[in-house]
């Protein structure tokens, strides 16, 4: 079963745009991480957003955490056709499912020269 | 670092023929990951090892499923019989700790057919 839903599915944009994805979830949370996914290759760990922090960043990605409306957003500034890959975000469970990490479906991110 | 090692890098074989994917994690990462990737989808868990321990296999479908962990380093994945709907990118990830961003592995692509 995957708790996160990401949207857009898909996202097109020039070089030198922001892109912006973002992630539902519907159950509570110990953290939120973002991955990203070159096609045929390994997922690369992002940024870890833990539940009571509310923004982070990382060069040029920010995160933002909501949970009161249980969802977080992923902001890639002043993008590269480098960027272009899928973008999953993962929510670490806490209470009884303690240690599990699920990933969403993804969205999907072309990056145009 | 050498990173996440997964061998084969893929695997073609006929339904109902066994299978074996093998995974080398980080050194001195204790906790273990196999993940099941299908085309378009993100991964989904299947068993997690802290150490040699497995700790969350509620999603291995043990009837033809089974993993190990010996001396909670190298780990293996076996599928037997396999089936056409096997097919997908199964992909191995260690952390140093629960909550710290996995490392994946570039991932075994099987083909049942």
């Amino acid at each position: 079963s995957q708790q996160g839903e990401e949207d857009p599915q898909a996202l097109s944009i020039q070089e030198g745009e922001n892109a912006t994805m973002n992630c539902s979830y519907k159950t509570s949370i110990n953290n939120l991480q973002w991955y990203r996914q070159n096609s045929g290759r390994g997922l690369v760990h992002l940024i870890l957003i833990r539940s009571n922090e509310r923004e982070k960043h990382s060069g040029r990605l920010r995160v933002t955490l909501d949970t009161s409306k249980k969802s977080s957003s992923l902001l890639i500034t002043a993008s590269r056709a480098a960027d272009t890959a899928s973008y999953f975000c993962a929510t670490g469970a806490g209470g009884t499912s303690y240690g599990k990490l699920t990933f969403g479906q993804g969205t999907i991110l072309t990056v145009h020269p | 670092e050498a990173g996440v090692v997964q061998s084969p890098r893929y695997k073609i074989i006929e339904k109902k023929q066994p299978v074996a994917f093998w995974c080398n994690p980080i050194s001195g990462h204790n906790t273990l990951y196999w993940y099941r990737q299908n085309l378009g989808q993100g991964p989904e868990l299947l068993i997690r090892y802290e150490n040699e321990e497995a700790v969350d296999d509620s999603q291995l479908p043990k009837d033809r499923f089974s993993a190990e962990r010996l001396k909670g380093v190298d780990s293996t994945l076996k599928i037997q019989p396999a089936e056409l709907g096997d097919s997908a990118v199964y992909l191995c990830a260690s952390s140093p700790g629960t909550w710290n961003g996995y490392t994946f592995g570039s991932g075994t692509r099987l083909t049942v057919v």
